[in-house]
């Protein structure tokens, strides 16, 4: 069984540039979560998707950030216009249905994004 | 407000020998407790964890963890630590009955010397 995949694995942009991100979950998983991870630091959650709706985009910086969910599936996250602090690592992750829920996430590998 | 503390940035063990990373918490119910371990360009994988019931823990790779609720303490140990675990370790907390609210600390890197 696929893992969940993101791409790029490395971004470099200059500050003010756009930048995007997009993630695939495991096959069956309606819930998708986007973390950002500084530099010695655990991931923070920035939004939490069940299947299409966000139920949870407290922490997302909306002036600059914004993510969808198009059809419950994939996701893309877009940084516009990039700040030197936006550098880290985007992590998206996983997980099933409540139903079948056993409190893991599924972590893709990450996206590390380093903003000059 | 819900915290998680990892005391220990770094830690540097020999191969061979025993391993105790810390993780404390702060919660107004006892929550859901996890250990998750970051290899080098790895995303984050699930080692163990805690609901309820036995208070010690067994999870993959060898680890074990202790829940002391008098402690608010949640330590991840191993008795004999192999090269191949040198990652970074996070500990992480969830409220009763949502696994979607996770609360990770700022994680252990691990060294092993040969």
């Amino acid at each position: 069984e696929a893992g969940v995949v993101q791409s790029p694995r490395y971004k470099i942009i200059e500050k003010k540039q756009p930048v995007a991100f997009w993630c695939n979950p495991i096959s069956g998983h309606n819930t998708l979560y986007w973390y950002r991870q500084n530099l010695g630091q655990g991931p923070e959650l920035l939004i939490r998707y069940e299947n299409e709706e966000a139920v949870d985009d407290s922490q997302l910086p909306k002036d600059r950030f914004s993510a969808e969910r198009l059809k419950g599936v994939d996701s893309t996250l877009k940084i516009q216009p990039a700040e030197l602090g936006d550098s880290a690592v985007y992590l998206c992750a996983s997980s099933p249905q409540a139903e079948v829920n056993t409190g893991e996430l599924f972590f893709g590998e990450g996206s590390r994004l380093t903003v000059l | 407000a819900q915290s998680v503390t990892q005391p220990d940035i770094h830690i540097t063990v020999s191969e061979g020998a025993s391993l105790e990373l810390r993780c404390n918490y702060s919660y107004g119910a006892t929550p859901y407790l996890f250990w998750y371990v970051q290899s080098p360009g790895q995303g984050l994988q699930l080692l163990l964890k805690y609901f309820s019931g036995d208070t010690l823990v067994q999870g993959i790779k060898g680890f074990e963890a202790e829940f002391k609720r008098s402690q608010s303490s949640f330590n991840l140990r191993k008795p004999s630590v192999h090269w191949s675990d040198a990652a970074e370790y996070f500990c992480a907390v969830a409220p009763l009955y949502n696994f979607n609210k996770f609360y990770f600390g700022s994680g252990t890197k691990l060294n092993v010397k040969p």
